[in-house]
């Protein structure tokens, strides 16, 4: 079946750094990929999406690159600040499917 | 505008016994989907409804059922209560419930269950 593996944290960088979380799937077909984000106390928030290999989801400095030959989507931002602290979660959804699958998810730490 | 709303927002129960969690979907969305959170781990996809019928169903026992009204708020139930179901039960909403296309998901906060 579709599975999600992430890279295991935590992981925790200084203000500035540059961020890549890795994440890669199994899937048949050509999935949607995602990443959510989640902050403390909240719900899941889209971060950012791809739907066809090669196109690039962007958003708040994150960036992640639909990889068809490596089944991947990492995430990755140049120049992280300390409100990027959260839980990063990578999904994907097949065509056709009702249901997202999860990967464990990557908790980030940024310190000042 | 609203978001998701779910209620309540923690709750306690003790083995065996049932409980029920509420969804309010974001107005004008139609499909409504469940997930179970277990600290440390990815969501898990238990139901997906839309227009009031079951779309989807995850890998999850018969003691999980859900139902959907035709405001299109939703119920989770869950009966005999393990300590394994304590967790973030999360619920998502969308317009048409088709998620692996340009249409987004939004979550609630979530409920927290703790089965003692």
């Amino acid at each position: 079946g579709d599975s999600v593996t992430q890279m295991e944290g935590p992981v925790t960088l200084s203000e500035e750094a540059c961020l890549t979380i890795n994440c890669t799937y199994t899937a048949t077909g050509y999935p949607s990929l995602f990443w959510y984000v989640q902050y403390p106390g909240e719900g899941l928030q889209l971060l950012l999406k791809a739907t066809k290999a090669d196109d690039k989801g962007s958003n708040k400095g994150f960036e992640a690159t639909y990889r068809k030959e490596t089944t991947s989507f990492h995430l990755e931002k140049g120049s992280v600040q300390v409100s990027d602290s959260a839980v990063y979660f990578c999904a994907l959804a097949s065509q056709g499917a009702q249901k997202l699958v999860f990967g464990q998810g990557t908790r980030l730490t940024i310190n000042p | 505008d609203a978001g998701v709303t779910q209620s309540p927002t923690h709750l306690i129960k003790t083995r065996g016994q049932q409980v029920t969690l509420r969804c309010s979907p974001i107005s004008g969305h139609k499909s409504v989907s469940w997930y179970q959170q277990v600290l440390g781990q990815g969501p898990q996809f238990i139901f997906q409804y839309y227009e009031k019928e079951e779309r989807g169903r995850g890998n999850f026992p018969d003691r999980f059922s859900a139902r959907q009204f035709p405001n299109y708020s939703s119920e989770l139930n869950v009966n005999a209560l393990l300590l394994g179901d304590s967790a973030l039960y999360l619920c998502a909403s969308s317009f048409l419930g088709r998620i692996a296309t340009n249409e987004k998901l939004f979550f609630g906060s979530g409920t927290q269950l703790s089965v003692l």
